[in-house]
């Protein structure tokens, strides 16, 4: 369901350490997944994706890594900075995106300098 | 490159008017998506637009919204007789033509509608 009226979960780290935002995802035949960063007052950006055939997927700094038995995505930052603070949102769909994207409730990450 | 542009950025009107926000995907971008957000929110999906064809709607209100992607212009959601409960921020965001795989959105800077 939809949660209304709820603060965002927080998880705060020191800089320098690792960060672990998770995300479960209802949707069993959801295909392609996304990771979005939005800043305060600003529009969401694109971090990192993959597809269902993948488990895990590598950028710079980030990780993302996906379970479908249990439906669950993870997004690994590694030596976390003051500006990766911001509101991160995992997102899915079908059919290797040919839909709209359905996005999940979203983390705030705040880093302690 | 510009990127996806929206106008205005922030937008006050009174109950009972009519507001409209426009969205100019980015430049070779055929496919407009138009999201709406609430405070300490998630993003949710409205209206899945090509030029001048509404390709999925199921987020749309029944009532007072519409979206058009003219062939000529901006995408432009239209928000009728505006209620309080209207008051959110308006994203838009593009992508290219979705033939070639992953559908990466690319999110403009948002509209801001304020309802008094």
């Amino acid at each position: 369901g939809e949660s209304v009226g709820l603060h965002l979960p927080t998880l705060s780290v020191q800089e320098g350490d690792n960060s672990i935002i998770n995300c479960a995802y209802s949707n069993s035949a959801s295909d392609y997944f996304i990771w979005y960063k939005q800043e305060s007052g600003k529009g969401p950006q694109f971090i990192i994706d993959i597809r269902s055939n993948m488990d895990k997927r590598q950028g710079q700094r980030v990780t993302v890594l996906l379970n479908k038995t249990v439906k669950h995505l993870s997004l690994q930052i590694a030596a976390t900075q003051p500006g990766d603070s911001a509101v991160y949102f995992c997102a899915e769909s079908m059919d290797t995106g040919r839909r709209a994207l359905t996005f999940g409730s979203g983390t705030r990450l705040q880093v302690q300098p | 490159n510009a990127g996806v542009m929206q106008n205005p950025r922030h937008l006050v009107r009174r109950r009972g008017q009519e507001a409209r926000l426009r969205c100019s995907p980015m430049k070779g971008h055929s496919h407009v998506y138009w999201y709406r957000q609430l405070p300490e929110e998630g993003l949710k999906f409205m209206v899945y637009l090509q030029k001048e064809n509404i390709i999925d709607e199921s987020g749309m209100p029944k009532e007072r919204f519409s979206a058009e992607f003219p062939k000529e212009g901006p995408s432009i959601l239209r928000i009728q007789q505006v209620v309080r409960g209207d008051s959110a921020a308006y994203f838009c965001a593009s992508s290219p033509s979705v033939s070639s795989g992953a559908n990466v959105l690319t999110f403009g800077a948002g509209s801001r509608l304020t309802v008094l």
